[in-house]
């Protein structure tokens, strides 16, 4: 069935870089969703795109949306130890009969 | 507005005893999700109650199974657990359903010894 692939799995990044993860499947998305779960907390709500081509910022953060409504990235600028935490995507599809499929998640560790 | 809440925090049994966990969702939201989440599988997808009717259900056997309140309240309850249900239960209300957006209550953290 309907699978989202997140990458990479694990991302240790020193204070001060940028990085980017990335969400793909193999089926057209009808929208996607970005959640960040701190450690011992539990996930919250980032930001949704819906429209092909969706560039969407908050603060450092930068969430695209591809032409082709498959894929999807999160690019974080001058990396904080406050970015620490799992980030994960949460795509709608036609498939999923009404819910969200998570990508396994991407362990962000900063190095001060 | 209140976030969501769910009882207990934790929570420790023994193979073979059942567990009844609660959550209580944002006021207004009438959709409630239950995930499970262990280090190995990720958020897994268990079920969604909108207005007391189970709407949505994923691959998990019938041990689990919830239920919704008139008050939108919901219950999950496990039976006879087995080791491999240790995780995390995280319940999220929305509006509209488990395909919109999530809002995560703090979880319950089951160990089954």
């Amino acid at each position: 069935g309907q699978q989202v692939m997140q990458i990479p799995q694990y991302q240790h990044v020193q204070e001060g870089e940028d990085f980017t993860t990335y969400c793909n499947s193999s089926t057209t998305l009808s929208n996607i969703q970005w959640y960040k779960q701190r450690p011992g907390g539990h996930p919250v709500f980032l930001i949704q795109l819906v429209k092909s081509g969706e560039v969407k910022k908050q603060k450092r953060l930068t969430f695209q949306f591809g032409e082709a409504k498959k894929n999807s990235s999160l690019h974080i600028t001058a990396t904080q130890t406050t970015d620490v935490g799992t980030y994960f995507c949460a795509a709608g599809t036609t498939d999923s009969w009404g819910k969200l499929q998570f990508g396994a998640g991407t362990q962000v560790v900063v190095t001060p | 507005k209140a976030g969501v809440t769910q009882t207990p925090r934790y929570l420790i049994k023994t193979r073979g005893q059942q567990v009844t966990l609660s959550c209580s969702p944002i006021s207004g939201h009438r959709s409630v999700s239950w995930y499970q989440q262990t280090p190995g599988q990720g958020l897994q997808f268990l079920f969604e109650y909108f207005s007391e009717t189970q709407r949505n259900k994923g691959n998990f056997p019938g041990r689990f199974s919830g239920r919704q309140f008139s008050n939108s309240r919901s219950e999950m309850n496990v039976s006879t657990l087995e080791l491999g249900d240790s995780a995390l239960y995280l319940c999220a209300s929305s509006r509209g359903g488990a395909a919109d957006t999530q809002y995560f209550g703090p979880g319950t953290r089951l160990t089954v010894l």
